[in-house]
């Protein structure tokens, strides 16, 4: 099984500045690497998918990059409706989420 | 379009449920499905696949031999049999659909349904 870690486990930011969420894989997972958003009561959003392609909708203040076993998820400049938690999810071999990284004020 | 899952409550250990989870438009046929759950103050757990043909399942190892994933195309409908079920079973249950027939990432997800598993 492919073990994906994110760091940091929470990121205390400001409305306005940047954010960079990180995860790891333990193996090569080429670029299938996916990112959701998930707010409390609400089902998870897909944002990113191959690393580094935006879902439909999805603002283009969310990037992704990487590939292999490194992956960043950057937020340019956070929205108030932008404070939520956040998984990278690998595709490579079936399917196994990261911990996730809670985006806090 | 969208997916709306039912059928959570609460059990005791060593019980059974069923979930189902049920499409609207164009959203089901040709897709691949998946269950994930999140358990309280827990992250996402991937749980299971099934194609579009039912043709290719795969259960994560936390459930493989207790949970039994199938669809029914004439009803648009995900279900998720579990038994012999566990107080760590506790969780919200979302179906999500892959945005192909494939493995690949989750394009949409229900609004989850709550199993409790408690004496």
């Amino acid at each position: 099984e492919i073990v994906m870690t994110q760091s940091p486990a929470t990121l205390s930011v400001s409305p306005g500045e940047r954010a960079t969420l990180s995860c790891r894989a333990s193996q090569s997972v080429s670029i299938n690497l996916a990112w959701y958003q998930h707010k409390p009561g609400q089902s998870p959003r897909l944002l990113i998918y191959g690393a580094s392609t935006r879902a439909t909708g999805i603002p283009v203040r969310f990037s992704g990059s990487g590939s292999g076993t490194d992956f960043t998820l950057t937020i340019s400049s956070l929205q108030s409706e932008d404070f939520a938690v956040y998984y990278c999810q690998q595709y490579n071999d079936w399917l196994t989420f990261g911990g996730g990284t809670k985006v806090e004020i | 379009v969208q997916l709306v899952e039912s059928g959570g409550g609460l059990v005791q250990p060593g019980g059974s449920l069923r979930l189902s989870c049920t499409a609207s438009g164009d959203s089901f046929s040709a897709y691949s499905m998946n269950w994930v759950r999140q358990a309280p103050g827990k992250g996402l757990e991937w749980l299971s696949f099934i194609s579009s043909r039912s043709n290719v399942v795969y259960y994560a190892d936390s459930v493989k031999g207790r949970f039994t994933v199938s669809r029914d195309h004439g009803k648009s409908s995900l279900f998720l049999q579990m038994d012999h079920l566990r107080a760590e079973d506790t969780a919200v249950y979302y179906c999500a659909r892959a945005g192909g027939d494939y493995v690949t990432a989750f394009d949409m997800w229900g609004q989850g349904t709550v199993v409790t598993v408690s004496s």
